[in-house]
């Protein structure tokens, strides 16, 4: 059982919020990532860290922003929610050592309605 | 082009009966290759995790195979069951990086 946590689990909003979906591993991870999945569609990376004060852009444009001030948590942050922005967003860590084996352990979600 | 297809997009079974489910690939060259289950509003599961060099691998009712020649995997599931039904993804770590790439899942309902 993966020790990942996300909250909200849903969230409703409307548009012009801000907001920070919260992300947080006790399993000492240092690799995290965020994905965006809309419905029956595959997961894209939105951001991923390799540790604090690590962040990246993934492979998927996003508005939103991160933040790795801390090896447990992971948050992220839209300044000023759209419609567009709605979707599920997945929360993902595994750990820093080599190894090909490692598998992406994924928190339960957050899903955000913009209004 | 995806680089990782699955098929079918979506299927519905009895419970009781197996199923196979299909990944293709065009990662190359490819560090491993893995297979989640993911519940409705959930987070994905891993449920089995193979390496080029390995043919297959199981875990309770499900296995998996890998053919890296063909670039291609399968997951069978045995003697389905109604907690079965979920979307079941298809992912590939190519070995020049640790981005994953997600395949677009396969939609599995098993009905009584």
């Amino acid at each position: 059982e993966a020790d990942i946590y996300q909250t909200p689990r849903y969230l409703v909003i409307g548009t012009g919020k801000k907001i920070t979906l919260e992300c947080s591993q006790t399993m000492g991870h240092d690799k995290m990532y965020w994905y965006q999945q809309d419905p029956g569609m595959e997961l894209h990376l939105i951001h991923y860290s390799y540790g604090v004060n690590s962040t990246e852009k993934g492979d998927l444009s996003s508005e939103s922003t991160v933040s790795r001030i801390r090896t447990e948590h992971f948050p992220l942050t839209l300044e000023s929610a759209r419609p567009s922005h709605t979707s599920q967003y997945l929360c993902a860590s595994r750990p820093g050592l080599a190894g090909d084996l490692e598998t992406q352990y994924f928190g339960p979600g957050t899903r955000l309605l913009v209004l | 082009k995806n680089q990782v297809e699955q098929s079918p997009q979506s299927l519905i079974i009895l419970e009781g009966k197996n199923c196979t489910l299909q990944c293709n690939y065009t990662v190359s060259p490819f560090s491993n290759l893995r297979w989640y289950k993911q519940d409705t509003g959930r987070g994905p599961v891993s449920l089995t995790i193979m390496t080029f060099s390995e043919n297959t691998k199981s875990n309770g009712r499900y296995t998996a195979t890998l053919d890296a020649d063909t670039k291609q995997s399968s997951l069978h599931i045995t003697a389905s069951q109604l907690s079965d039904s979920a979307s079941y993804i298809c992912v590939v770590t190519p070995s020049f990086n640790d981005k994953v790439i997600f395949g677009p899942g396969t939609s599995l309902s098993v009905i009584p």
